[in-house]
């Protein structure tokens, strides 16, 4: 199976700031990855796909990039409906898999 | 607009068993494959299993194979999980979800169905 790692676990952040999560998959998945964002009690919402292709609706400060092993989520200017946890999946190959998750929080 | 309404979930007994049933409405269900993510209390997400669009490929996560079995009636737009030989780590909100037509990456989700395993 595909690992997918992330870090951190958590970050804390004020709005304004620019946030950077990571998502390391072993092995390299090329560039079949998702990022999630979910909110507590609400199922998640996709952000992006293929690794760098923004979702309709999904503001512009949201921005990923990488391929093979590193990829990253950056969120240019955090906003107040951006506290959340993020999550990376990998789409090369079954089983399918998440990262742990990174959960964004207020300082 | 795209609805995605589970069903099915409640509390069972390590051991047995439960169908999860997803209605699928607002979109050609025909046309997409689905997916079964859950979530532990407190946890991240795992994928649990998907099936294609006509039914005819099926994949799991190696913890829930010759346990869960995934079908779809797409005379009925209604997606399901026949779960079995529960145990106390299924416990979890199940969610039905759509998979993009680029690839299996999950798109559109229901709002989950909690399923608890407890004597």
């Amino acid at each position: 199976d595909i690992q997918m790692t992330q870090s951190p676990s958590s970050v804390s952040a004020s709005v304004g700031d620019r946030v950077t999560i990571t998502c390391r998959a072993s092995p390299g998945i090329s560039s079949w990855l998702a990022w999630y964002q979910q909110k507590p009690g609400k199922a998640p919402k996709l952000l992006i796909s293929g690794a760098t292709s923004l979702q309709s609706g999904v503001p512009s400060r949201f921005s990923g990039s990488g391929s093979g092993t590193d990829f990253t989520l950056t969120i240019s200017s955090l906003q107040p409906e951006d506290f959340a946890t993020y999550y990376c999946q990998q789409a090369k190959s079954f089983p399918l898999t998440f990262g742990g998750g990174t959960k964004v929080e207020n300082k | 607009e795209v609805q995605l309404l589970e069903s099915g979930g409640g509390l069972v007994q390590p051991g047995g068993s439960l169908r999860l049933s997803c209605a699928a409405s607002g979109f050609t269900f025909s046309s997409y494959a689905m997916s079964w993510v859950r979530q532990a209390p407190g946890k991240g997400l795992e994928w649990v299993s998907g099936v294609s669009s006509s039914g005819g490929s099926a994949y799991y996560t190696d913890s829930v194979k010759g346990r869960f079995t995934i079908s779809r009636d797409n005379s009925k737009n209604t997606l399901y999980l026949q779960m079995n030989s529960l145990r106390a780590e299924d416990a979890a909100v199940y969610y039905c979800a759509i998979v993009e037509s680029s690839a299996w990456y999950v798109g559109d989700w229901g709002q989950g169905t909690l399923v608890t395993v407890s004597s």
